[in-house]
């Protein structure tokens, strides 16, 4: 089936600090999302990607729809306690949704 | 938000009961979704739902069912619940921009 490889698979870092991760498929998305998780709650969308090179934002959240069409990035910049978690990529290709393993946030005050 | 609440939130059972994890929505979309989340697999789509009575398999659908006689209601059911259907449960419902919107999950345990 269909695989998402998403990277790093966990994040230590400090308060302040900017962070990168990608995602990457096996085959061509029409929509890249990403989600944010707590513990104990469902995912959160955080960005909506839908064609080939779209840069979008969300506050201090940066995502990028490469122009492959067969991964994603994510930048946090300027990172803050409250955005531990962990993020998940996905998309569709087809009525299908897949998920990344997703990348554990911590960040150290 | 597609105002997604499920029910119930926690709940154990013994192996070859029966259980119903119930998903409702409140803003009329067309598209839903069952996933169960496990360590080390992320999210995997169970059965998913593009209209009343429409009802397509995903990745894990063996040993679950769906019913969706109602827009806002999505069903999920474990015919005869085993150990390996312990899992952390979440519905989903598709916006109009094919984004999904997620409820706060089931905790499911079968003894």
């Amino acid at each position: 089936g269909q695989q998402l490889n998403q990277s790093p698979q966990s994040m230590f870092i400090q308060e302040g600090e900017d962070v990168s991760m990608n995602c990457t498929s096996s085959s061509i998305f029409n929509t890249w999302l990403w989600y944010k998780q707590e513990p104990g709650e469902g995912p959160v969308l955080l960005i909506a990607l839908y064609k080939a090179g779209e840069l979008t934002s969300n506050g201090r959240l940066t995502a990028q729809f490469g122009i492959t069409r067969k991964d994603s990035f994510l930048n946090i910049s300027a990172s803050i306690p409250s955005d531990v978690g962990i993020y998940f990529c996905a998309g569709p290709p087809g009525n299908q949704f897949y998920f990344g393993t997703g990348t554990s946030l911590t960040v150290i005050p | 938000d597609a105002g997604i609440t499920q029910s119930p939130r926690h709940k154990v059972t013994e192996t070859g009961t029966p259980v119903t994890l119930r998903c409702h929505q409140t803003e009329n979309h067309r598209y839903m979704y069952w996933y169960r989340q496990d360590p080390g697999h992320g999210l995997r789509l169970i059965h998913y739902s593009y209209g009343v009575k429409d009802t397509d398999k995903g990745e894990v659908s063996d040993g679950y069912s769906v019913s969706r006689s109602k827009t806002e209601d999505f069903l999920l059911t474990l015919e005869s619940a085993t150990s390996s259907q312990t899992s952390v449960y979440f519905c989903a419902a598709a916006g109009p921009y094919n984004e999904q919107f997620f409820g706060p999950g089931t905790r499911l345990t079968v003894l």
